[in-house]
């Protein structure tokens, strides 16, 4: 069972509200992920890390921005909600491993309205 | 052309029948793949790994992998309701940590 926990699972919010988008797992993975989906469409990466001070943007542009303080500790912030926001975000995680990629071990989600 | 193809569905089969599920990539030098299965409302969880061509079998799980022919397929013998869920394929590159996934393919198992 993947220990990597996400909060809050649901959040409804006002247009041009700051929000913070909580994400840590307890397996000692240096490579954290924050993809998006909407319903029924794929999962676009938006921001990855590979270990601490170590962030990069993903696939998919986001305005929103990541840190890693912390090996166990990969929050996703918003200064700004807007409608265009609203999605489910995922976080996720990995072990580091030489060659091939690792398997990914998913949070249970944020879904976030922005009204 | 989307880096990875997946037929949308909904793939629909009878309870106790083989449901298979392909997945075409566009990307020669993808060297993981990974078929992930989503519950509605849920998060993705891994059920599949391959890496070399040819097929891996995990329980009622086949995984069927041809690089030259860029695709990769899912097949699920005796499906069971409980399999009613989105199967996503995803990619990663050699050395690489980041995956690329399909939208998905809906699959309903029916009573």
């Amino acid at each position: 069972e993947a220990d990597i926990y996400q909060t809050p699972r649901y959040l409804v919010i006002g247009t041009g509200k700051k929000i913070t988008l909580e994400c840590s797992q307890t397996m000692g993975h240096d490579k954290m992920y924050w993809y998006q989906q909407d319903p029924g469409m794929e999962l676009h990466l938006i921001h990855y890390s590979y270990g601490v001070n170590s962030t990069e943007k993903g696939d998919l542009s986001s305005e929103s921005t990541v840190s890693r303080i912390r090996t166990e500790h990969f929050p996703l912030t918003l200064e700004s909600a807007r409608p265009s926001h609203t999605s489910q975000y995922l976080c996720a995680s990995s072990e580091s491993t030489r060659g091939n990629t690792g398997e990914l071990f998913f949070g249970e989600g944020s879904r976030l309205t922005v009204l | 052309q989307k880096e990875v193809e997946q037929n949308s569905g909904p793939l629909s089969v009878p309870e106790g029948a083989i449901a298979s599920l392909n997945c075409t990539y566009s990307d020669r030098g993808s060297q993981s793949f990974f078929w992930y299965r989503q519950y509605s409302g849920k998060s993705p969880e891994l059920i599949m790994s391959i890496y070399s061509n040819g097929d891996k079998e995990d329980g009622r799980f086949t995984a069927q992998l041809n690089k030259a022919s860029q695709y990769v397929s899912l097949l699920i013998r005796d499906s069971q309701p409980s399999d009613s869920a989105t199967y996503l394929c995803a990619l990663g590159a050699g050395g690489g940590n980041k995956l690329t996934f399909g939208t998905g393919t809906q699959l309903k198992v029916e009573l």
